[in-house]
């Protein structure tokens, strides 16, 4: 079946150091792929997402890049802040599939002061 | 933040109780979500409704029943879980039914024991 694999489950890092989350799918008709941040205790939200006609795309800090050759997509996040701590979820999606999002399982990112 | 609200947000229940979860989006969204999340676990779409009506049932024991009354509003009725369906289920919304390519907006949670 469809599937999303996430790595590394936990990444710590310290302020100021990058961070860099991959995510791997299997069903090659994915062509939508959004990044969702959620903190201890509150709601997934969206950071960042890509669709399949574009490479990379960036927002202030944090950008994401798409491989369709290899499926596999990573997020970056630079110039890492304390509240970059969560937990980041990715996720595919299919056009052809609706509103079913494939997540994967999760990273939790450390960003120590 | 009260884009989706969800309520109650804690609900603690016996295995032979009946409840029900409750989710409204105020976003003018047609299509609305039931998630589960267990630790260690990734999130596990349960249903999915567009426009009222059910288009994604994800293989969910029957001891879950959905109802969406009207695309503002998503319930899920609750009864005779089992222990391990203790999670966080969080609702979501989304503008469109036009496929997974659409922004999903989260509710908070609700934090569910069964005892």
């Amino acid at each position: 079946g469809e599937n999303v694999e996430q790595h590394p489950s936990t990444l710590s890092v310290q302020e100021g150091d990058s961070a860099v989350i991959k995510c791997t799918y299997s069903d090659s008709a994915s062509n939508y792929f959004p990044w969702y941040k959620q903190e201890l205790g509150k709601r997934p939200q969206l950071i960042i997402d890509i669709r399949s006609n574009v490479g990379e795309k960036k927002d202030q800090r944090i950008a994401v890049t798409l491989n369709k050759t290899a499926k596999h997509f990573s997020l970056h996040i630079t110039e890492t802040q304390p509240e970059d701590s969560a937990v980041y979820f990715c996720a595919a999606g299919t056009s052809s599939n609706t509103g079913k999002l494939i997540f994967g399982q999760g990273t939790t990112l450390q960003v120590k002061p | 933040e009260t884009g989706v609200t969800q309520t109650p947000r804690h609900l603690v229940m016996g295995m032979t109780n009946k409840k029900s979860l409750k989710c409204e989006q105020h976003l003018g969204h047609n299509a609305m979500y039931w998630y589960k999340q267990s630790a260690k676990k990734p999130l596990e779409l349960m249903f999915v409704y567009s426009l009222e009506e059910r288009v994604e049932n994800n293989s969910v024991p029957s001891r879950f029943s959905p109802e969406c009354p009207n695309s503002s509003h998503l319930f899920l009725h609750l009864h005779t879980l089992q222990p391990e369906d203790s999670a966080l289920y969080l609702c979501a919304s989304s503008q469109d039914k036009t496929g997974a390519e659409e922004t999903q907006y989260f509710g908070p949670g609700t934090r569910l024991l069964v005892l």
